[in-house]
């Protein structure tokens, strides 16, 4: 019930396309999330977040849309770049940090 | 602001040999995460501290894996004795206090890479 799905594990774009990566939750109990981007040799870090109130949230070429009932989020990047190239985590928490549960992540390489 | 740092950024070692790796958080963060990172895969929580106190430690591999966050500022992770399986990167984050503007994000360090040979 921890756990985080994430898929695809990989994924392809030109440059100017749209990037979808999904990820899927059972513990009706997560408040709080987030995708964090994920450079080779680097820390994880926060791109954007999300929060059950809402169904979507929108930064910049980042959007991440909600879908409560279905227990689903997405991460869409709009007019992907090569340097949008990284590893995509998707991830879920309760209680401002508590049970903080990591998707496996999917690489996405955006071809110039 | 300094981010959260870690070290070594590299560690190679023969198997049975013991390792250790350091963070220092974020200044005014009382809220500490030590992650295993396997290739290819996501983040998963080894332990998490509250100041001094490790209030999730369920799981840590106890019998070789111990860790300790003495003055509730940085911590050390350390392996004894080390297996080929632990080869992996060591990722340190932290948070603020809830009562602190915490938002839910966690500030992740750069990682320490651990080659078992």
């Amino acid at each position: 019930q921890q756990q985080v799905k994430q898929s695809p594990q990989s994924l392809i774009v030109q440059k100017g396309g749209i990037s979808i990566i999904n990820c899927a939750y059972e513990n009706t109990a997560f408040d709080y999330f987030p995708w964090y981007q994920q450079f080779p040799g680097k820390g994880p870090a926060l791109l954007i977040a999300i929060r059950p109130d809402v169904s979507e949230k929108k930064e910049g070429r980042f959007t991440i849309s909600f879908n409560k009932s279905a227990k689903q989020f997405s991460l869409h990047i709009m007019d992907s770049q090569p340097g949008d190239s990284a590893t995509y985590f998707c991830a879920a928490s309760m209680d401002y940090g508590q049970n903080f549960v990591f998707g496996p992540g999917t690489r996405l390489s955006v071809l110039p | 602001e300094a981010g959260v740092v870690q070290s070594p950024r590299y560690k190679i070692i023969e198997k049975k040999q013991p390792v250790a790796f350091w963070c220092n958080p974020i200044s005014g963060h009382n809220t500490l995460y030590w992650y295993l990172q396997n290739l290819g895969q996501g983040p998963e929580l080894l332990i998490r501290y509250e100041n001094e106190e490790a209030v999730d430690d369920s799981q840590l591999p106890k019998d070789r894996f111990s860790a300790e966050r003495l003055k509730g500022v940085d911590s050390t992770l350390k392996i004894q004795p080390a297996e080929l399986g632990d080869s992996a990167v060591y990722l340190c984050a932290s948070s603020l206090p809830e009562d602190r503007g915490n938002t839910g994000e966690l500030f992740f360090g750069e990682g320490s890479r651990l080659t078992v040979l």
